[in-house]
């Protein structure tokens, strides 16, 4: 059965600080993605990575892929509050199919 | 603006009776999804497509059913809702091996 799992399903951090989100996958797959949600909105595309050991990084957001690991992370550097979210990886296997995780609901405290 | 629009954005139904709900792309792109989101499962694959006529389904795909006559067009159908059907569906469109682009998503409610 394939399996997409988050860590944590629910983070509460304080402005400033940094902090990883996890993101493990039962089988193998080098296509993971990852989207932000807002409360009653729509995903929004964040980051492609489309092979082992692929890093990308916008603004305070910088997320890796470890392929034999089957672990994609995704790190928050000196949080703010508009980062306020609800954060979901993707993970593609065969057919184009894509599998999400539950998804990290992130709140940032001033 | 990815060029997806779904329609309608809200609906309240009654158990048992159809509904068919539409994503509609600009894009022409070849792939094209329907996604269920609930609390604590994330997005559920219902049924996607890989061209004009081809369909597949997903992991929650009883209860549904879909078409695509043309690109730009991929219909969802639940033939007699029922309460668990209650959800926020979400279409998206995708480019082969390119990144998922979602609609706004439609909060059908069953009662």
């Amino acid at each position: 059965e394939l399996k997409v799992e988050q860590n944590p399903l629910f983070l509460s951090m304080q402005e400033g600080k940094n902090y990883t989100i996890y993101c493990n996958y039962s089988t193998t797959s080098d296509r993971l993605y990852w989207y932000r949600q807002d409360p009653g909105k729509s995903l929004e595309s964040l980051f492609v990575l489309l092979s082992n050991g692929a890093v990308k990084q916008e603004g305070r957001l910088m997320a890796s892929l470890d392929t034999k690991a089957r672990l994609s992370t995704l790190h928050i550097t000196a949080a703010v509050h508009d980062l306020s979210a609800t954060y979901f990886c993707a993970v593609e296997f065969g057919n184009e199919k894509l599998t999400f995780g539950t998804g990290t609901r992130l709140t940032i405290i001033p | 603006d990815a060029g997806i629009t779904q329609s309608p954005r809200h609906k309240v139904t009654e158990t048992g009776t159809p509904v068919t709900l539409r994503c509609h792309q600009t894009e022409n792109h070849r792939y094209m999804y329907w996604y269920r989101q609930d609390p604590g499962h994330g997005l559920r694959l219902i049924h996607y497509s890989y061209g004009v006529k081809d369909t597949d389904k997903g992991e929650v795909s009883d209860g549904y059913s879909v078409s695509r006559s043309k690109t730009e067009d991929f219909l969802l159908t639940l033939e007699s809702a029922t309460s668990s059907q209650t959800s926020v569906y979400f279409c998206a469109i995708r480019g082969a091996g390119r990144q998922a682009f979602f609609g706004q998503g439609t909060r059908l409610t069953v009662v």
